[in-house]
């Protein structure tokens, strides 16, 4: 069975840093894309980008791009999402999913609430 | 980037009857050359995060439901929902993967009438 268990809910203030994670199972992670998604307070679903375990070859969208890093690490199939200075706007649930060509497997989210 | 519009925003459907679902995009995603629509449609229900309900514009994921189907080609695609069921209430979308940025649809909020 595909999974995808990502961390759990972070609250943070304005200028900190965080880093969340997502670790799959029940499939070969390296070989496989994984990208994430933002969906903020009641709105839609936006893709931040995407990462190849094997190699962390990191494709960003241009509106992230700058704003986060991707990583990964192999060793123990989780992917990561970085921020280096929170700012309140980055309040939203961030989804993990698996990416073969169309997203088939999501992560469960990850809650990130900034707020001083 | 290809920009994905949905309509409506809001729908609201009779149980037993049809719901349909619109997505255009700003350009085609049809890839000439192995004659496939880059198109997906998820489902997401409140506190839950989206489902993949089909992709290639029109194959069903396994465990779907068959009320559910997909059709179009090229820029103008549409999901179908027949028999509407009270567990067919969420937020649908849309969603290209032919070109990065991948872009979704702003969302269509399926109720009972």
């Amino acid at each position: 069975e595909v999974l995808l268990v990502q961390s759990g809910a972070e609250v943070k203030k304005p200028g900190e840093s965080l880093k969340i994670s997502c670790k799959g199972s029940g499939y070969r992670f390296t070989n496989t894309w994984i990208g994430w998604v933002r969906q903020m307070p009641g709105k839609g679903l936006e893709w931040m980008g995407s990462i190849y375990p094997d190699d962390s070859d990191i494709r960003y969208s241009p509106s992230f791009q700058d704003q986060v890093t991707i990583s990964a690490d192999k060793s123990i199939n989780t992917v990561y999402l970085h921020w280096s200075s929170l700012k309140a706007s980055d309040t939203a649930m961030y989804y993990c999913a698996r990416l073969e060509n169309y997203f088939d497997y999501w992560g469960q989210g990850t809650l990130v609430t900034v707020s001083s | 980037d290809i920009v994905m519009i949905q309509s409506p925003d809001f729908l609201a459907v009779s149980l037993g009857e049809r719901a349909t679902i619109n997505c255009k995009s700003s350009q085609s995603v049809l890839y000439i050359s192995n004659n496939k629509n880059y198109l997906s449609w998820y489902q997401q229900k409140p506190g839950q995060p989206p489902k993949l309900l089909i992709s290639w514009a029109s194959s069903r994921q396994s465990g779907v439901p068959d009320r559910f189907s997909g059709s179009g080609s090229g820029t103008d695609f549409t999901l179908t929902i027949n028999n509407l069921q009270a567990e067919d209430v969420a937020i649908y979308y849309c969603q290209q993967y032919y070109h990065t940025p991948y872009t979704f649809g702003q969302g269509t909020n399926l109720e009972i009438k």
